[in-house]
């Protein structure tokens, strides 16, 4: 069964910094990854998609990257801006599921 | 282009009452949908996927169930609901395994 592992579970730091969210997972046979955006209260926002044959999605200033092979992804997010902070969560997805982590709690500090 | 709709967005039942929440999808056809659970402070939790009208795959044994009536109609349902019930609901669909998963803004379910 597909575990899904996100390292911190919470990240404060100051604006302007560039920042790496990690996700890793067990079972290396998926469709895609995504992660996703959830501010308190709400639901999620997706970000990124990355399809299983991808190494990189990018975004603006956000850019996530996926190994598959090592069941390894990370979302980096350049010159952090307070209205970054929120929960971001990463899900891969087997078959017709969807596997998520945890999550990381990301502060930007002005 | 396409939405998803929950609701109620907020809910305060009883302990021992029903429950039923609704997600409806427009704009497409066919889709893959998805009820979760989010516990405080915990992640997303899958209950149930359907890939079809009547076609329901439960990923956990709970005191919930869902149903699928219409192409783009998805129904979390409980006959009697238990303190352990409560949390944060979102209702997700995808149109394919490989395509991204957009989210409901979920519902807050409180049991007193």
């Amino acid at each position: 069964k597909q575990e899904v592992t996100q390292i911190p579970a919470a990240l404060s730091v100051p604006e302007g910094e560039n920042l790496v969210l990690n996700c890793s997972f067990t079972d290396s046979a998926i469709y895609n990854l995504q992660w996703f955006r959830q501010d308190p209260g709400k639901g999620l926002t997706s970000l990124l998609l990355i399809q299983s044959s991808q190494r990189e999605q990018t975004s603006g200033r956000l850019n996530a990257s996926l190994d598959k092979s090592s069941g390894r992804s990370t979302l980096y997010i350049a010159a952090s801006q307070p209205g970054d902070s929120a929960t971001y969560l990463c899900a891969v997805s087997s078959n017709n599921d969807m596997r998520f982590g945890a999550g990381t709690r990301l502060t930007v500090k002005p | 282009s396409q939405t998803i709709h929950q609701w109620p967005a907020t809910l305060v039942q009883p302990v021992g009452s029903p429950l039923s929440l609704e997600c409806t999808v427009e704009g497409t056809s066919n889709p893959n949908l998805y009820w979760y659970r989010q516990a405080a402070g915990r992640g997303l939790q899958l209950l149930f996927y359907s890939v079809g009208i009547g076609q329901i795959s439960s990923e956990v044994p709970q005191n919930l169930s869902a149903s699928r009536p219409q192409d783009r109609q998805f129904i979390l349902s409980s006959k009697k609901l238990l303190l352990s019930d409560s949390g944060f609901y979102l209702c997700a669909w995808r149109s394919q395994g490989d395509q991204p998963q957009h989210f409901g803004d979920g519902t807050r379910l409180s049991i007193l």
